[in-house]
């Protein structure tokens, strides 16, 4: 068990709709990915937060956005949901930004579904 | 853009060894990783490689990197039931941090 926890487990929303995904962080670590991964495929990075500020994003349009708090809580929104943002949402945190040996603990996802 | 290729399905027997093949395409590439996905769980790191190395041994798993070819492979010794999981390969290349992944391989091992 990583100690990265994601809520909820499931979600099922609509077309149009907003959405609220939470992860909270092993303590301590400073940075938290999310990734999005559809069926079928391997894991898209979506953005990166360092203490509380966007440290990088993927191509993901703006109606994807997050927000990072300082007890190593996290958020992505999604707005205005479409059928293809259906996957499994992935948070990820690790102690610091941008070390690529730096170990990455995932938290077990977060399945949403847009009907 | 990167490209990173692996098949989606490989099979064996308890106890044989098991070969995961990657390919990639970017030659800035700099560290490649493997991961592992459990049926409803996260992705676990399983080892990386940074690319001025040939070959990293850790217990079970050996990774060889032939960066000429850009490819990439994870052998796994001894192939155990609780092996059978989703395995990805990702890179990081250039200055970024940002892994590229592959769509997985789906490793079977039946008795």
């Amino acid at each position: 068990e990583t100690g990265v926890t994601q809520s909820p487990t499931h979600l099922i929303k609509t077309r149009g709709q907003q959405v609220t995904l939470r992860c909270s962080s092993q303590s301590g670590h400073n940075t938290v990915s999310w990734y999005q991964q559809a069926l079928g495929q391997g894991p898209q990075f979506i953005f990166q937060y360092y203490r509380e500020e966007e440290n990088g994003r993927g191509n993901f349009p703006p109606r994807f956005s997050g927000l990072q708090f300082p007890n190593y809580s996290s958020e992505l929104n999604v707005n205005a949901l479409e059928l293809d943002d259906s996957a499994l949402y992935l948070c990820a945190s690790s102690l610091d930004a941008g070390g690529r040996t730096d170990t990455q603990y995932f938290g077990p996802g977060t399945r949403l579904t847009v009907l | 853009g990167e490209d990173v290729e692996q098949s989606l399905f490989l099979s064996v027997r308890e106890g044989d060894s098991s070969v995961i093949n990657c390919t990639y395409t970017d030659s800035s590439s700099t560290y490649l990783y493997w991961y592992k996905q459990e049926p409803g769980a996260g992705l676990q790191l399983l080892t990386y490689i940074f690319s001025n190395m040939d070959m990293k041994q850790d217990q079970r798993l050996t990774v060889l990197l032939n960066k000429k070819d850009k490819h990439l492979s994870l052998r796994i010794a001894d192939t155990q039931t609780g092996d059978s999981a989703i395995y990805f390969c990702a890179e990081v290349s250039g200055g970024s941090y940002i892994p590229t992944f592959g769509r997985g391989t789906s490793l079977i091992v039946h008795p």
